[in-house]
């Protein structure tokens, strides 16, 4: 049973060029969460997504950034016109189900460490 | 919302000590206490979590300890090795969000 899937693992792009992080869950998970890491800092919530739905993106800047969970495929984060200071670590984590109050838990991919030059 | 505090940020010690690092969270409603391993370049591991319907959790060298009246849950780990070397994040959920809300991390250093 493969863990959580992230692609690519190294991405880099020119400034105003658009970013697109892929995350593939556990299998069976229907629960995804996208965290951003900063170098020596930790990790901060962006968003969590439920097949086909958006169940909390405040940590999501309100422009650019995107991100979708589609019924068939992987997660999806788009950053678009991307700029330096995306520069960082964006991780991904998926749950068989909420883990607010149930018996599961989060398990994170290798994330996608992006570089805007 | 909920706010994790996370100490020390760095922590050395020689192998063979016991090695704690505390957090505390603000959400009293939180109800899942997660701690998570990073490697360098790699994603973060979970080693071990508590609920709040219990007090102490063990596995093997490692221990998690939760004081839901202070709101303050502690991380124990035993015979430190070298190859505990890495930097630890404690996480809380619960209340009103889905999501892990994390600390900023402690670096800890095993010295051989």
């Amino acid at each position: 049973n493969a863990g959580v899937m992230q692609n690519p693992r190294h991405l880099v792009r020119r400034r105003g060029q658009e970013a697109r992080l892929r995350c593939s869950p556990m299998k069976g998970h229907s629960h995804v969460y996208w965290y951003r890491q900063l170098p020596e800092e930790g990790l901060k919530f962006m968003v969590y997504l439920q097949k086909e739905n958006i169940i909390d993106e405040s940590g999501m800047p309100k422009e650019r950034f995107s991100a979708e969970f589609p019924k068939e495929g992987p997660s999806i984060l788009r950053i678009q016109q991307v700029v330096r200071g995306d520069s960082a670590a964006y991780f991904c984590a998926s749950s068989l189900t909420t883990v607010l109050g149930g018996n599961t838990e989060a398990f994170f991919g290798q994330g996608t460490r992006l570089t805007v030059v | 919302g909920e706010n994790v505090e996370q100490h020390p940020s760095t922590l050395s010690v020689q192998e063979g000590d016991s090695a704690v690092i505390k957090c505390t969270y603000s959400d009293s409603a939180s109800n899942y206490f997660p701690w998570y391993k990073q490697e360098l370049g790699k994603g973060p591991q979970l080693i071990i979590d508590i609920r709040s319907n219990v007090g102490e959790k063990k596995d093997q060298r490692i221990a998690v300890t939760l004081n839901k009246t202070a709101k303050h849950f502690s991380l124990h780990i035993t015979e430190t090795q070298p190859e505990d070397s890495a930097v630890y994040f404690c996480a809380a959920m619960g209340g009103s969000q889905g999501n892990l809300i994390f600390g900023k991390g402690t670096k800890l250093s095993v010295k051989p």
